[in-house]
């Protein structure tokens, strides 16, 4: 089945610069990559997905970048401000595997004034 | 005018109770999982219903028992609840045929003593 390493596990980041998360996936039939961020005390939220028809897509201060070649993804926040601080998980699925989502363990940033 | 609800959102007891999880979304999604988040955060599918159909069913012990009464309502009712129980599960929905996106609820806390 698919397995989603995801790196780093935690990320301090000063207001203002850039955070980066990767993620690779096994499963070269994987073609859909969402990120999702969770808040405190919260659900997982989608933020920016992208699918394996395209390289990158981008969303105001976010930005994801996907190399079906080497199997990687990465997910790119620029200007961080301190609300940005939360739990992002990445997650690769197949298409017609009626949304069977694998994530990645996920990566605590913390972004600080 | 929530779109994924739980409740309850904290749920403590002993080991050996037994104890149910009620999810509801008003998306109008045709399907719905459910989803284990452990202390080190990691999610893990647990099972999915498309229109009150059991589509998915991870290697889940089987004192747990998904119900879907239709395709709005997902619950899951936990037997014989053990200490390893402990964890916020999630439910989810995702409109069929679409986009992949799934909603998550805002969880339940689950702690078994």
């Amino acid at each position: 089945g698919e397995n989603v390493e995801q790196h780093p596990s935690t990320l301090s980041v000063q207001e203002g610069d850039s955070a980066v998360i990767k993620c690779t996936y096994s499963d070269s039939a994987s073609n859909y990559f969402p990120w999702y961020k969770q808040e405190l005390g919260k659900g997982p939220q989608l933020i920016i997905d992208i699918r394996s028809n395209v390289g990158e897509k981008k969303d105001q201060r976010i930005a994801v970048t996907l190399n079906k070649t080497a199997k990687h993804f990465s997910l790119h926040i620029t200007e961080t401000q301190p609300e940005d601080s939360a739990v992002y998980f990445c997650a690769a699925s197949i298409r017609g595997s009626w949304g069977k989502l694998q994530f990645g363990a996920g990566t605590q940033v913390v972004v600080t004034p | 005018d929530t779109a994924v609800s739980q409740t309850p959102k904290y749920l403590v007891t002993q080991m050996g109770n037994d104890k149910s999880i009620k999810c509801e979304q008003n998306l109008g999604h045709d399907t719905m999982y459910w989803y284990k988040q452990d202390s080190k955060k990691f999610l893990k599918i647990m099972f999915s219903y498309n229109n009150k159909e059991l589509i998915i069913n991870e290697t889940v012990p089987n004192r747990f028992s998904p119900k879907s009464p239709d395709k709005a309502h997902l619950n899951l009712h936990i037997n014989s609840l053990e200490l390893g129980d402990s964890a916020v599960y999630f439910c989810a929905s995702e409109p069929q045929g679409r986009s992949y996106e799934q909603y998550f609820g805002p969880g339940t806390r689950l702690t078994v003593t």
